[in-house]
């Protein structure tokens, strides 16, 4: 059981808008930041978003990150083909860091 | 380019210990924190601790207390993770990952991953 609660899946047809949400507590979510991590099938983790809402230089403004209180959301809008992954949210909890489920998005 | 490679596949008996190795180039390699995370097969991913290759202090998840060490090499700008008393439930995809520094506090650059397979 992971400590932050993703939707295991989410899908979308090409150039659809989809948003996978990510949930936590005061100790993670609520008092840092979140990221955001992309892995392509057999592939490493990549840096999507970082501190909510920051894009790392090369990751597509179609991806953009948000926080609201112990919530967190990635929107991924023009759904294209290449975007069918798994996506993990991340924040530190006291002197750890914690991990969503993962959500494998499915493009349609 | 800034990179991370990590050493080859394992296997392992029950019991026994792994020590996976990660190697930084491109960059200052006492100037950023690693990370280690593992990805058991079809699962998400888990965080194992922390190194400050500087200073070589450590923090470790309590799942893993006791039975992980990482430490570093500076010379050679390595980063080592070794976990004993091995497990079925230890076979998983380690990681390691660079904490990028300022205001990037996430980790921006990863390992192609380590296979550890802990079979009798």
């Amino acid at each position: 059981q992971s400590v932050l609660t993703q939707p295991p899946s989410a899908s979308g047809t090409p150039g659809q808008r989809v948003t996978i949400s990510c949930s936590g507590s005061s100790s993670n979510i609520g008092s840092n930041t979140v990221n955001w991590y992309q892995q392509l099938p057999g592939t490493a983790p990549k840096l999507l978003i970082y501190s909510n809402n920051q894009r790392p230089s090369g990751v597509p403004d179609r991806f953009s990150g948000s926080k609201s209180g112990t919530s967190a959301s990635l929107a991924i809008s023009g759904l294209q083909s290449e975007d069918e992954a798994d996506y993990y949210c991340a924040a530190w909890d006291d002197s750890h860091v914690v991990f969503g489920g993962g959500t494998k998005l499915t493009v349609l | 380019q800034v990179q991370l490679v990590q050493s080859g596949a394992e296997v392992k008996k029950p019991g026994a210990s792994v020590k996976v190795s990660c190697k930084a180039s491109g960059y200052t390699f006492t100037s950023y924190y690693m990370h280690w995370v593992r990805q058991a097969p079809g699962q998400g991913l888990e965080w194992m601790g922390i190194i400050n290759p500087s200073g070589g202090s450590t923090s470790y998840a309590q799942k893993f207390q006791g039975r992980v060490t990482m430490t570093r090499d500076t010379s050679t700008s390595t980063v080592y993770m070794e976990l004993s008393s091995l497990r079925s439930e230890d076979t998983a995809v380690y990681y390691c990952a660079r904490e990028g520094g300022g205001l990037v506090d996430a980790f921006d650059i990863w390992g192609q991953g380590t296979m550890v397979t802990v079979s009798s």
